[in-house]
């Protein structure tokens, strides 16, 4: 693995499904990010991780929830997935020193 | 809320010719960002301006910051058909959770 990857790279899911979106990084990055990206309204921060054993709210949070069990894997899951929920997700990841962030491939997910 | 927002929103320019972008923030950063995203694929960072720095190049890419006007631009010289993409700058204003991106500018590059 070189980066970030994510799975699957599309799903369609039916409303009031659960579903996880997983992501893997191998740069030994302390944060990571997902964001879900909308026509006309860019990116916006779901959930954050400074550090494994630690996760945070970014700004639209509602309907999902993280973990980070280890340094590597931050995956994002849809209790009950709704139509609003739509979207391409992106997995992030950054380092303390350089502030850059590095992005997967992202995820295509159309809920019905 | 969107903390910075690009203009324009599209452009469209001949091959060989400059584009520049612009992007409008509206409290204290510590540094700004530009990334830029093909079709269909994740971001990928070009460029990062501190709040101290007033100019910094990459190769092609020159990118300004006014901490006084809240303002940045990327200047794209002599534009390649591969510079084809969507651009969005990302404003820092320090903690993790407080990057922010725009909605961006989608580059189109005319061979």
């Amino acid at each position: 693995i070189a980066g970030i990857t994510q799975a699957p790279t599309s799903q369609i899911l039916a409303a009031g499904r659960r579903m996880t979106l997983r992501c893997t990084q191998d740069m030994r990055h302390n944060a990571m990010y997902w964001y879900r990206q909308d026509l006309g309204l860019g990116l916006r921060l779901i959930h954050y991780s400074n550090t494994a054993g630690t996760t945070g709210k970014g700004e639209v949070p509602d309907g999902y929830s993280v973990s980070r069990a280890n340094t590597d894997d931050f995956p994002l899951t849809l209790a009950s997935a709704v139509p609003s929920q739509t979207s391409v997700y992106f997995c992030a990841s950054s380092d303390l020193r350089t502030d850059t962030q590095y992005f997967g491939p992202g995820t295509r997910l159309t809920v019905l | 809320s969107q903390q910075g927002e690009e203009d324009p929103q599209a452009l469209s320019i001949q091959e060989g010719e400059n584009a520049t972008m612009n992007c409008s923030y509206k409290t204290s950063i510590n540094n700004l960002q530009w990334y830029r995203q093909n079709s269909g694929r994740g971001l990928v960072h070009l460029i990062l301006i501190r709040s101290n720095e007033r100019e910094k190049h990459s190769g092609r890419l020159r990118v300004t910051l006014d901490t006084s006007k809240k303002s940045s631009s990327l200047l794209i010289t002599a534009s390649r058909a591969a510079d084809t993409a969507s651009y969005f700058c990302a404003t820092d204003r320090g903690g993790y959770q407080k990057v922010t991106f725009g909605t961006g500018t989608k580059l189109q590059v005319i061979p």
